[in-house]
């Protein structure tokens, strides 16, 4: 099975500041790696497909990257609408989904 | 616009049986694949299993192969999540998801692009 470890699990931020989190995959994923984002008490949303491809309608602010087995997600301009709890999660054939544990992001 | 409906919440006792619903619209209901991920309180997401609905062609994940069975009825564009005999520890967020493709010179890229807004099972004596 292919593990994903999220780092870090919390983190605190000001409005405005660059926040950035990672995702490592346990083996080669290529690009099968999605970014969700799950307000307080919502379901979570769709921010990133394919690794770095945003979704229609999510605010320029947020961006992804990277390819094998480490990803990057990216605030470059932290907001008070942004505070939730972000999961990247991967995708292999068997098919199987698997996310990672969640990154909380508050503001300082 | 693309919807997806669930069923509202539950309360049950161990060892009853439970059949929740996601109904969705807005979309040709039996071209895309649906899904059902778990939240337990506090924790993170779980891809539990997943359902074409235009065949009932039906994979699960291994955690939850035999412990619950994912079902679909395309004449009312609605799936299924159901179990014959809750557990306590079955107690949580249930959301149905739509899988959606990305395609590129790779092949396929698969995501979940529009989530149900949740049922809460809780299941307790």
């Amino acid at each position: 099975d292919i593990q994903m470890t999220q780092s870090p699990s919390s983190l605190s931020a000001s409005v405005g500041d660059r926040v950035t989190i990672t995702c490592q995959a346990s083996q080669d994923i290529s690009n099968y790696l999605n970014w969700y984002q799950q307000k307080p008490g919502k379901a979570p949303k769709l921010l990133i497909y394919d690794a770095s491809n945003l979704e229609t309608g999510v605010p320029s602010r947020f961006s992804g990257s990277g390819s094998g087995t480490d990803f990057t997600f990216t605030i470059s301009s932290l907001q008070p609408e942004d505070i939730a709890t972000y999961y990247c999660q991967q995708y292999d054939n068997l098919p199987t989904w698997t996310f990672g544990q969640g990154t909380k992001v508050e503001i300082k | 616009e693309v919807q997806l409906v669930q069923s509202g919440a539950e309360v049950k006792k161990p060892g009853e049986s439970l059949k929740i619903s996601c109904k969705g619209s807005g979309y040709s209901f039996t071209s895309y694949w649906i899904g059902w991920v778990r939240q337990m309180p506090g924790k993170g997401l779980e891809w539990m299993g997943i359902i074409y609905p235009g065949d009932s062609d039906t994979r699960y994940s291994p955690s939850f192969q035999g412990q619950v069975t994912i079902s679909a009825d395309k004449s009312i564009s609605t799936a299924y999540l159901q179990w014959s005999s809750l557990k306590a520890s079955d107690t949580a967020m249930y959301y149905c998801v739509r899988r959606r493709n990305y395609y590129d010179s790779s092949g396929y890229k698969p995501y979940f692009d529009y989530w149900g807004q949740g049922t809460l099972v809780t299941v307790s004596s």
